[in-house]
């Protein structure tokens, strides 16, 4: 089966760090991919790891341990307009499999 | 550049209405496109995707149809709504060429769409 795991909400103090879990247990994989959704608006990349390890942009950084089937999305120095929901993608064969999402809550 | 259109940006039909959703890209040639629905404070639902020209794969059995009749033209459809039809309607595309999805998914600006 395919299945994606994120918690659905979290809440963090501006200037802080947060860390967005993913755990995945998919057939097949090519990928994982963070995209950031704010309130009504589509969905944008972040990051994409294919390869074990961190991959750092910026304040997003992003980890990925594929024998383990876990990512996190490290969110540094967090500002108001980080408030969103963090979506964990898998990339499979021609199509993907997302998450529910993790709704983030940046409060002053 | 790549930009990726939608259309309308809001629509509120009755059930059993019928419905016509459209998706353009430009400025990428061959892209695999695909619609997603989002129900409200949900995660995404793949509906379909298209990794070419009248080429359409089904995720979910319903009364939603798509079709893609230019290379970079993808629309969705359905004969009579149902309430459950409600929600955020989004398309997307990616690099193709490629079967495994292994390349960034750049969305559209989304239809909303309520459905009374």
């Amino acid at each position: 089966g395919q299945n994606i795991d994120q918690p659905t909400e979290m809440t963090a103090t501006e200037g802080a760090i947060v860390q967005i879990n993913c755990t995945y247990q998919t057939s097949g994989f090519n990928g994982l991919f963070w995209y950031q959704q704010h309130a009504g608006e589509a969905p944008t990349f972040l990051s994409y790891n294919v390869l074990d390890g961190l991959e750092e942009k910026g304040r997003f950084s992003s980890f990925l341990s594929r024998s383990k089937g876990y990512s996190y999305l490290l969110l540094k120095e967090l500002q108001m307009k980080d408030s969103a929901s963090y979506l964990c993608a898998v990339g499979g064969t021609y199509k993907y499999i997302f998450g529910t999402g993790t709704r983030l809550k940046v409060l002053a | 550049s790549q930009t990726i259109h939608q259309w309308p940006a809001t629509l509120v039909q009755p059930v059993g209405s019928p419905l016509s959703l459209e998706c353009t890209v430009e400025g990428t040639s061959n892209p695999n496109l695909y619609w997603y629905r989002q129900a409200a404070g949900r995660g995404l639902q793949l509906l379909f995707y298209s990794v070419g020209i009248g080429q359409i794969s089904s995720e979910v059995p319903q009364n939603l149809s798509a079709s893609r009749p230019q290379d970079r033209q993808f629309i969705l459809s359905s004969k009579k709504l149902l309430l459950s039809d409600s929600g955020f309607y989004l398309c997307a595309w990616s690099r193709g060429g490629a079967r495994i999805a292994k390349e960034t998914q750049y969305f559209g600006p989304g239809t909303r769409l309520l459905v009374l």
